[in-house]
């Protein structure tokens, strides 16, 4: 049974940074990649970006590629998201999603539990 | 890249049917979407993806045979029979889209379904 486990919420002020962990089991984790989205309050979704659970690789949106740091350790089959430079409006749920293949193009089929990031001087 | 259309609201009645709406932007229309559900508090759950031709993927967990799919032109349609209160919640639609050498995804901005 496949779950994706997320750490707690966190609270920064402007300019800090935050560190969210996914913590994947019930499949071969190198066999998949995540994704990241987000969620501001009483908004829609928003994918943050991607990370190869196979060889680290990762891919941004556009508008999160200079602040972004995704990781994976394979070891504890745990993938991570940093984000950094946060401002008011980075206050959101963010979640971590399990990418499978579907002939040349990917669907999001297992959803972490969302962890909220608050950001308020 | 596709933009994804979903009114913002829908509402049907304990025991009816519904059919909620995606649209993909023009030039986009072999595009297949995912639909996720999304209950009150919670994170989203995949519910099924659809092509032109019908159901693509298999049902993500737990999803009721009550719900189906359809594809046609640029639409994509999720129909949910016999509706449940459980079944309030806000759907959305998604797509992944190869852009050069990288890929982004995108989204619908939801529609939230209310159950009379």
């Amino acid at each position: 049974q496949v779950h994706l486990v997320q750490s707690g919420p966190e609270v920064r002020k402007p300019g800090a940074s935050v560190k969210v962990s996914c913590k994947a089991s019930g499949y071969t984790f190198i066999n998949h990649g995540i994704s990241w989205v987000r969620q501001a309050p009483g908004q829609g979704l928003e994918w943050v970006g991607w990370i190869s659970g196979y060889d680290g690789r990762t891919n941004f949106a556009r508008k999160f590629q200079d602040r972004v740091i995704m990781t994976t350790d394979t070891s504890t089959t745990t993938a991570y998201m940093e984000l950094r430079g946060l401002r008011v409006d980075d206050t959101a749920a963010y979640y971590c999603a399990r990418e499978s293949p579907d002939y040349g193009s990917y669907f999001l089929d297992y959803w972490g539990q969302g962890t909220m990031v608050t950001v308020s001087s | 890249q596709p933009v994804l259309t979903q009114p913002p609201s829908a509402s049907a009645s304990l025991g009816a049917s519904v059919t909620l709406t995606c649209t993909l932007s023009s030039g986009y229309s072999n595009y297949k979407v995912d639909w996720y559900q999304q209950r009150p508090g919670k994170g989203p759950q995949f519910v099924m993806r659809v092509g032109t031709g019908g159901i693509v993927k298999s049902k993500g967990d737990g999803i009721p045979d009550r719900f189906s799919v359809l594809g046609s032109g640029l639409n994509r349609y999720l129909t949910i029979k016999n509706i449940q209160e459980e079944d309030e919640s806000d759907y959305y639609c998604g797509t992944d889209h190869v852009d050069g050498s990288n890929f982004v995804w995108v989204f619908g901005g939801g529609t939230k379904l209310t159950v009379l």
